[in-house]
């Protein structure tokens, strides 16, 4: 069983239009995150939940809405696409033990506005 | 502003060597830090992490070094295997539970 899962795998969409990725772990991990691989391969934070609440939201458009319905779950939703929203999405969940972490990474959405 | 660099995109080393990948970090408060490798259209995987408390932490063919004073770490692969052959990560942390900051990542080949 894939501990998390993000779908769709690939999305190509026109500009304009409004998309969701959709991401599940099975780890029991109280915290997810999506991250955005851009063209220099540089993996850089979007948005952090922590049991549902937003604890981190750096700076990106609010075309990006994320959505916790549970712990388990974080969808990114992004509205009117554009160009430049091409990159690779990832998503993450993290749990820390007090001394060692475990943090992993979903497959990636590759995503690609014409 | 990079937070976190890993200066050498990539590395090639015969099977049987070690490889030495590094990283460079700037904040002082990084305390947590983590080793990564991605394999094409594939998420990245984690490897070994460390904490400021320890300066080596050891996974079988994994060890990982950190000197703090000098804001650097260093993942060391021995013996390095073709199956080794990927883009290594390095990412860095104030706290656990805070975002992690990653390096560009390192391409490392590892010849038969």
């Amino acid at each position: 069983d894939t501990a998390v899962s993000q779908t769709p795998k690939y999305l190509v969409t026109q500009m304009g239009n409004d998309k969701s990725i959709k991401c599940e772990q099975n780890l029991g991990h109280d915290t997810m995150y999506w991250y955005k691989q851009d063209s220099k391969k540089f993996l850089k934070i979007m948005f952090s939940y922590n049991n549902k609440e937003l604890i981190i939201n750096e700076t990106v458009p609010n075309r990006f809405s994320p959505k916790s319905p549970d712990k388990a779950h974080l969808n990114l939703h992004i509205n009117s696409l554009e160009l430049g929203d091409s990159a690779v999405y990832f998503c993450a969940s993290s749990s820390f033990d007090g001394s060692n972490y475990g943090y992993t990474f979903g497959s990636g959405t590759r995503l690609t506005v014409v | 502003d990079q937070q976190v660099k890993q200066n050498s995109p990539s590395l090639s080393v015969q099977e049987g060597r070690i490889s030495i990948l590094n990283c460079d970090y700037t904040n002082s408060m990084f305390d947590y830090f983590l080793w990564y490798k991605k394999y094409p259209a594939e998420g990245p995987t984690f490897l070994i992490s460390i904490s400021s408390i320890k300066d080596k932490n050891e996974d079988g063919r994994f060890t990982v070094f950190l000197n703090k004073s000098a804001k650097h770490l260093s993942l060391h692969i021995v013996p390095s295997q073709p199956g080794d052959s990927a883009v290594y990560f390095c990412a860095a942390s104030a706290h656990p539970g805070n975002q992690f900051y990653f390096g560009t990542g390192t391409s490392l080949t590892v010849i038969p």
